[in-house]
């Protein structure tokens, strides 16, 4: 089956960074895509990776290696603005996201 | 502006009713998608369309129907078949359902009550 993995809650402090992890088992892959949803709203878009590396974004960045099925969105100079879920998805051999359950990131100040 | 609107954003149907959610774009957008959200679990695919008159079933197309007369338009009826129907819905399009980055915008959802 296919399956994308990613912690439950993870919390951090004003000002910090933050790395969240993506682990995915899928049939085939045309794409990983990261998406922050606020609670009770619409997820946006924040990256994509197809290819092995580091996409870098102002604050945000997105790492992908294809070989071990791994992808980690890093969030620098964390803001309270910040606190949302992040969803990965990885587009499979049909061109469908495959979607995680999110992470939800909590900010302390 | 351009955009994706779904209405109503909260709505409450009595059990063995029909409900249909409405899902507008004017992006110029080819294809349209619905998902379910509910907590703890990822998006999960309804329907898809990628062309007018034309669409597909997901991964829980059962209780669920759709068309798509017009390319602005992705409307989806919650027939009473659907067991759990109470969930967040939400409707995507992107500009043609392929690869590389057809990135899927997505409306503000519709929260959906079953009493």
């Amino acid at each position: 089956g296919q399956n994308i993995d990613q912690p439950t809650e993870m919390t951090a402090t004003e000002g910090a960074i933050v790395q969240i992890n993506c682990t995915y088992q899928t049939s085939g892959f045309n794409g990983l895509f990261w998406y922050q949803q606020h609670a009770g709203e619409a997820p946006t878009f924040l990256s994509y990776n197809v290819l092995d590396g580091l996409e870098e974004k102002g604050r945000f960045s997105s790492f992908l290696s294809r070989s071990k099925g791994y992808s980690y969105l890093l969030l620098k100079e964390l803001q309270m603005k910040d606190s949302a879920s992040y969803l990965c998805a990885v587009r499979d051999s049909n061109y469908q996201l495959i979607w995680g359950a999110g992470t939800k990131l909590i900010i302390k100040p | 502006d351009g955009g994706i609107t779904q209405s109503p954003k909260y709505l409450f149907r009595k059990e063995g009713q029909n409900v249909t959610l409405s899902c507008e774009q004017n992006l110029n957008h080819d294809a349209m998608y619905w998902y379910r959200q509910d907590p703890g679990q990822g998006l999960r695919l309804i329907y898809y369309s990628q062309i007018v008159n034309d669409f597909q079933k997901g991964d829980i197309a059962e209780g669920y129907s759709v068309s798509r007369e017009k390319k602005e338009s992705f409307p989806l009826t919650v027939t009473s078949a659907q067991k759990n129907p109470t969930a967040f819905y939400l409707c995507a399009s992107s500009i043609e359902g392929g690869g590389g980055v057809d990135t899927q915008y997505f409306g503000p959802g519709t929260r959906l009550t079953v009493l």
